[in-house]
C-alpha cells in the first residue's frame, strides 16, 4: 500500500511570500487532516476534511492559510502571506474513515523555514 | 491546564532498563487514546491504541485510568533502538459531534548503550 504523499520536502521563503504544500493521501482514505508541528511541540491540528468537506478548521489562522480538497483526494495547504513563525513541519495524515478509533497515517511532512 | 500532558522527559535510560511514561488529559469526554512514536525528523507513527482494560503489545503496555484521566506506556528491556519521542494522543471533543486528535508535547527517550 502506498503511503501518504507530500511534497516539497523542504521549503524556504522570504517573510510575506507565499507558499503551497501538496499531499496525497493513502488511496481509498476518506479522511485527510493537516498539522503543523513546531520544532519541540507535537503536531497541532490544522484542518480535517472528510471528503471534499471542512469537518473542522477551528485552529486555522484564516487570515493567511487555506486549504482545499477539490474531488475529496488530493489537498493543497496555502500560506499568504507567510511570517517568521510559520516556520514549521507541516504534515498532512489520512485514515480511512476518521472514526474516533481510526489511526493516522502520515506524510513524511514539508518542512518550511521562513526567514 | 493544557488538554493533553506529558512528563517533560527527556529520560535517559541504559539499555534493558524498564521506563514508563505519563500522560493526562482534561476534557472527561474525550474517546479514544494512542501513543504515537516519531523519530529524529521522520513523521509519527502509531505505536499503539490504549484501551481501558489496558493492552500489551511485546515489550510496550498501555494503560488508561479514565476516573483520573490518566494514561501511561511501559516499555520493558529497552533497546537502543527504542530512542525516539513518544507523543500521547487523544480524540478530544470539538463541538458539533466531531472530535479532533490532540497530541501531546511529545517524551524524548533516549536508550543508552
Amino acid at each position: 500500500e502506498a503511503g501518504v504523499a507530500q511534497s516539497p520536502r523542504y521549503k524556504i521563503i522570504e517573510k510575506r511570500q507565499s507558499v503551497a504544500f501538496w499531499c496525497n493521501p493513502i488511496s481509498g482514505h476518506a479522511t485527510l487532516y493537516w498539522y503543523q508541528q513546531i520544532l519541540g511541540q507535537g503536531p497541532k491540528l490544522l484542518i480535517q476534511f472528510q471528503n471534499n468537506g471542512v469537518v473542522d478548521d477551528s485552529q486555522l489562522p484564516k487570515d493567511r492559510f487555506s486549504a482545499e480538497r477539490l474531488k475529496g483526494v488530493d489537498s493543497t495547504l496555502k500560506i499568504q502571506p507567510a511570517k517568521l513563525e510559520d516556520s514549521a513541519v507541516y504534515l498532512c495524515a489520512s485514515s480511512p474513515d476518521g472514526t474516533a478509533n481510526s489511526p493516522l497515517h502520515f506524510g513524511n511532512g514539508t518542512r518550511l523555514t521562513v526567514t | 491546564r493544557k488538554e493533553v500532558e506529558q512528563d517533560p522527559g527527556p529520560f535517559n535510560v541504559p539499555e534493558g532498563a524498564t521506563v514508563a511514561f505519563n500522560c493526562t488529559y482534561s476534557n472527561s469526554a474525550s474517546q479514544s487514546f494512542f501513543w504515537y512514536r516519531q523519530d529524529c525528523r521522520k513523521e509519527p507513527k502509531l505505536l499503539m491504541s490504549v484501551y481501558s482494560s489496558g493492552n500489551e503489545d511485546g515489550r510496550f503496555t498501555a494503560q488508561l485510568n479514565r476516573a483520573s484521566q490518566y494514561i501511561s506506556l511501559l516499555i520493558r528491556d529497552s533497546k537502543l533502538s527504542d530512542s525516539a519521542t513518544y507523543l500521547c494522543v487523544v480524540n478530544v471533543p470539538s463541538g458539533a459531534g466531531s472530535y479532533q486528535l490532540t497530541f501531546g508535547k511529545g517524551t524524548k527517550l533516549s536508550v543508552i548503550p
